[in-house]
């Protein structure tokens, strides 16, 4: 099955800066990558999205590439704010979805 | 328009008991899928269920098991509960068995199962 790795578990930026969130995943056949945001005691959000077919996709100040060759997809956000701080998910598969362990990102003001 | 909801928000129990979560998807959704969320990890799939049938399962025990109702809310079950247990379960629904690959899932708040 469907083995998702997730680095780094924990991210400490300043506010302003750039924050980069890297995934792997096994099965060659997974065609959806997933990201989500869960703030404290909150439900998973999904942030952004990106499918099989694309190399990159892009929503204001977040940003997901996916290397189908190497198996690997990353989230990328610009100009952090504090809000931004949460764990955020990477998830890869079909049905179903297999999550990450989860990065914890800190944003410094 | 309701959201996904989940029942109870948080519940404790012993240790061999049983227990009953309850989810209500989001109106206009027919399929729910089942989470487990232990502390600092991602969740993992329970199973989900689709026009009320198991359609697939994770790699937990049959302690666990669920149920769909025809009006799409949906039950999970677990058995002889474990310290290990303990978790935030979370459900998901979403619009025919096909999610991820064709509609978003919306995820519910959990409920927090602490087992003593």
């Amino acid at each position: 099955g469907e083995n998702v790795e997730q680095h780094p578990s924990t991210l400490s930026v300043q506010e302003g800066d750039s924050a980069v969130i890297k995934c792997t995943y096994s099965d060659s056949a997974s065609n959806y990558f997933p990201w989500y945001k869960q703030e404290l005691g909150k439900r998973p959000q999904l942030i952004i999205d990106i499918r099989s077919n694309v190399g990159e996709k892009k929503d204001q100040r977040i940003a997901v590439t996916l290397n189908k060759t190497a198996k690997h997809f990353s989230l990328h956000i610009t100009e952090t704010q504090p809000e931004d701080s949460a764990v955020y998910f990477c998830a890869a598969g079909n049905t179903p979805l297999v999550f990450g362990k989860g990065t914890r990102l800190s944003v410094i003001a | 328009d309701a959201g996904v909801t989940q029942s109870p928000t948080h519940l404790i129990k012993t240790r061999g008991q049983q227990v009953t979560l309850r989810c209500s998807p989001k109106s206009g959704h027919d399929t729910v899928s089942w989470y487990q969320q232990a502390l600092g990890q991602g969740p993992q799939f329970i199973f989900q269920y689709y026009e009320e049938e198991e359609r697939q399962r994770g790699n937990f025990p049959d302690r666990f098991s669920g149920h769909q109702f025809p009006n799409y809310s949906s039950e999970l079950n677990v058995n002889a509960l474990l310290l290990g247990d303990s978790a935030l379960y979370l459900c998901a629904s979403s619009l025919g068995d096909s999610w991820p690959m064709n509609t978003e899932a919306f995820f519910g708040q959990g409920t927090r199962l602490t087992v003593v």
